[in-house]
Order: C-alpha cells, then sequence, then structure tokens
C-alpha cells in the first residue's frame, strides 16, 4: 500500500519550459490537493478536486493547471515556467471512512526553474 | 483573510522534557484542526486532530488542546525525544470543507 505516490522527485527547468508533476494514490480517496511549500514556510493550496470530474482552485492557482485524470491520478502542469515557481510541491489525498477529514501526503517534488 | 498562525518559529528542548507548540487561528468558524509533523525532506504526516465541539484530545505522547475562547490551539508532546524533531503545522478545516488551511511552522529541536 504505496499512499501518494509523486513524480519526479527532482526536477530543473529553465524559465518558459513546462512540465507535468505526476500524483497518484492507492486509498480510494475521492479528493486530491496540490500544494506548494516554499523555504521556512507553510503549505499553501495550489488546486484542488474534491471528486473525479471536478477542480477547484486554491490560494495560488495562477500559473498552474491541473488534470484529475481519473480516481487515483491527479496532475499539476506549469505551462511556462517561472523562478518564482522553485518550490517543494506536495500532492494530498483526502477521504476514507476513518480520519475522513485528514490529507495524506506524498513525500514532495522539488522543483528548481533557473 | 483569515489564517492560522503559530507564536515560535523555533522551540529548543532538552530530551524527555515536555514541549508545548502553539498556533493561534482567526476564523471562528474553523470546525477542524489537524496537527502535522514535517521531517526533513519528507511530506507532512498526521499527528492527531481535534473538532471544534472538544476542548482537548489524547493521543500516544502526544495532546492537543483547543480554547475556542482566544482561538488557541496547542500541541504538547510528552517526554520529547530526539526523533521528534521537525517541524511541526497545525491546520484548519472550515466547515469540513476542502480548503485545509495551514500555519507557518514551528521547528522542535530537540537536544540529547
Amino acid at each position: 500500500n504505496a499512499g501518494v505516490t509523486q513524480t519526479p522527485k527532482f526536477q530543473v527547468l529553465k524559465t518558459g519550459q513546462s512540465m507535468t508533476l505526476q500524483c497518484a494514490q492507492d486509498m480510494n480517496h475521492n479528493s486530491m490537493y496540490w500544494y506548494r511549500q516554499d523555504p521556512g514556510m507553510g503549505l499553501r493550496l495550489i488546486y484542488y478536486s474534491a471528486s473525479e470530474g471536478t477542480t477547484d482552485k486554491g490560494e495560488v492557482p495562477n500559473g498552474y493547471n491541473v488534470s484529475r485524470l481519473n480516481k487515483r491520478e491527479f496532475s499539476l502542469r506549469l505551462e511556462s515556467a517561472a523562478p518564482s515557481q522553485t518550490s517543494v510541491y506536495f500532492c494530498a489525498s483526502r477521504g476514507g471512512t476513518t480520519g475522513a477529514n485528514v490529507l495524506t501526503f506524498g513525500a514532495g517534488s522539488r522543483l528548481t526553474v533557473l | 483573510g483569515e489564517s492560522v498562525g503559530l507564536h515560535l518559529p523555533t522551540l529548543s528542548v532538552q530530551e524527555g522534557d515536555n514541549s508545548i507548540i502553539n498556533c493561534a487561528y482567526s476564523n471562528s468558524a474553523s470546525d477542524y484542526f489537524i496537527w502535522y509533523k514535517q521531517e526533513s525532506g519528507k511530506g507532512p504526516q498526521f499527528i492527531i486532530d481535534i473538532r471544534s465541539n472538544m476542548d482537548k484530545r489524547q493521543g500516544q505522547r502526544v495532546t492537543v488542546l483547543l480554547n475556542k475562547t482566544v482561538k488557541h490551539l496547542s500541541l504538547q508532546i510528552a517526554a520529547t525525544q530526539p526523533g521528534d524533531s521537525a517541524v511541526y503545522f497545525c491546520a484548519e478545516i472550515l466547515n469540513a470543507g476542502n480548503m485545509l488551511t495551514f500555519g507557518g511552522g514551528t521547528r522542535l529541536m530537540v537536544k540529547p
């Protein structure tokens, strides 16, 4: 039971390049989330998907797009990366019959934009 | 906007002592609170949660206290161990919805 799996773990991009961060969960959770964490800071919500087929903006959605591919997978895309998007990105999922409000996080994807 | 925050950015304690990490929240409508632990290079891990209709909840070596009068949340760790060294975040959920708001984090350092 892997929980929440993110790929890649590390990525370096040049300004203007595009990339997609992948996230998959095997817990049959309905809701999935993308957060970013800047050095010494808390987590800020970028986008979330309350259920398969729906996505909504969080606190800092500008410069990002998301796709809820199916119940398991939720991807985050940077169409034209900027240095301000250098951060650690965390995917999370929520659901289940116990601890329904608790988010389970992946290990993170560290992105550097030069 | 309303947000969750923490009083102390860094807390240093002696191994074996008790630790108290504090959090202030400003949204009186928040009805659910969670404490997360984040070790270096890892994602946040759930520690303990509490609903707004409770004022105390205990887990293994951890206790969360909620004071709704002053909008204050605390995490108490008994007999702190080196493995407790991490950054601790409090988070709140409004109306059991999807907007989980995190505070800025407190780094706990345990001295042997």
